[in-house]
């Protein structure tokens, strides 16, 4: 059973450039989270999606990130005009019912701004 | 308030000894759920235990143990007979409004504790 996918690995981009973070969730899943890790931190909340629905975005910065998770497809996090300061490892969860139920981690998107 | 706190930056422990972890959470709320991952030098995250606010027992998986003080309001994960494999960063993580609040999904994570496995 494959865990949580996450793709690229690594993601370099140069100031003002557009950085889309994927994330497949775990088979069954159909519940999306997603989480910033600045260095030597813990992990930050940002999104927390279903299919077609966000149901939690209160830790998205208000302006250049979007998140979506369509019917089809992978969830996708969307940093537009990137600067140094979204520099991060980017964590993708999922979790099968979301009440009460333990989320499994992706692997991480270390992004890296030039 | 930190909603999580980790007070031990960094431990040594030397290898086949017990190590403790503590963890301190801060909720009103009557329903939580308290994690412990693992992030090894690599930089996954992995899933090592998981306690509930009504559960009566502390958890345990394998070597992993939860010592749960709900009056303390403390959470602290105990690794037994230590392996080099242990080295890594440990963050622990909440849950609130864990079965009545339905959407209040996210986990809030402490700060971490960095164990080094000593041979």
């Amino acid at each position: 059973n494959a865990g949580v996918m996450q793709n690229p690995r690594h993601l370099v981009r140069r100031r003002g450039q557009e950085a889309r973070l994927r994330c497949s969730p775990m088979k069954g899943h159909s519940h999306v989270y997603w989480y910033r890790q600045l260095p030597e931190e813990g992990l930050k909340f940002m999104v927390y999606l279903q299919k077609e629905n966000i149901i939690d975005e209160s830790g998205m910065p208000k302006e250049r990130f979007s998140a979506e998770f369509p019917k089809e497809g992978p969830s996708i996090l969307r940093i537009q005009q990137v600067v140094r300061g979204d520099s991060a490892a980017y964590f993708c969860a999922s979790s099968t019912r979301g009440v009460g139920d333990t989320q499994y981690f992706g692997p991480g998107t270390r992004l890296t701004v030039l | 308030a930190q909603k999580i706190t980790q007070t031990q930056p960094g431990m040594f422990v030397q290898e086949k000894e017990a190590v403790t972890l503590d963890c301190t959470y801060d909720t009103s709320d009557q329903s939580y759920g308290l994690f412990w991952y693992k992030q090894p030098s690599s930089g996954e995250m992995i899933f090592l235990i998981y306690q509930g606010s009504y559960d009566e027992q502390n958890a345990t998986e394998g070597r992993y143990s939860l010592n749960f003080q709900k009056a303390r309001k403390s959470a602290n994960l105990v690794i037994s007979a230590s392996q080099l494999g242990d080295s890594a960063m440990y963050f622990c993580a909440m849950r609130e409004g864990f079965l009545s609040n339905f959407g209040n999904e996210k986990l809030t994570f402490g700060t971490g504790t960095r164990l080094t496995i000593i041979p």
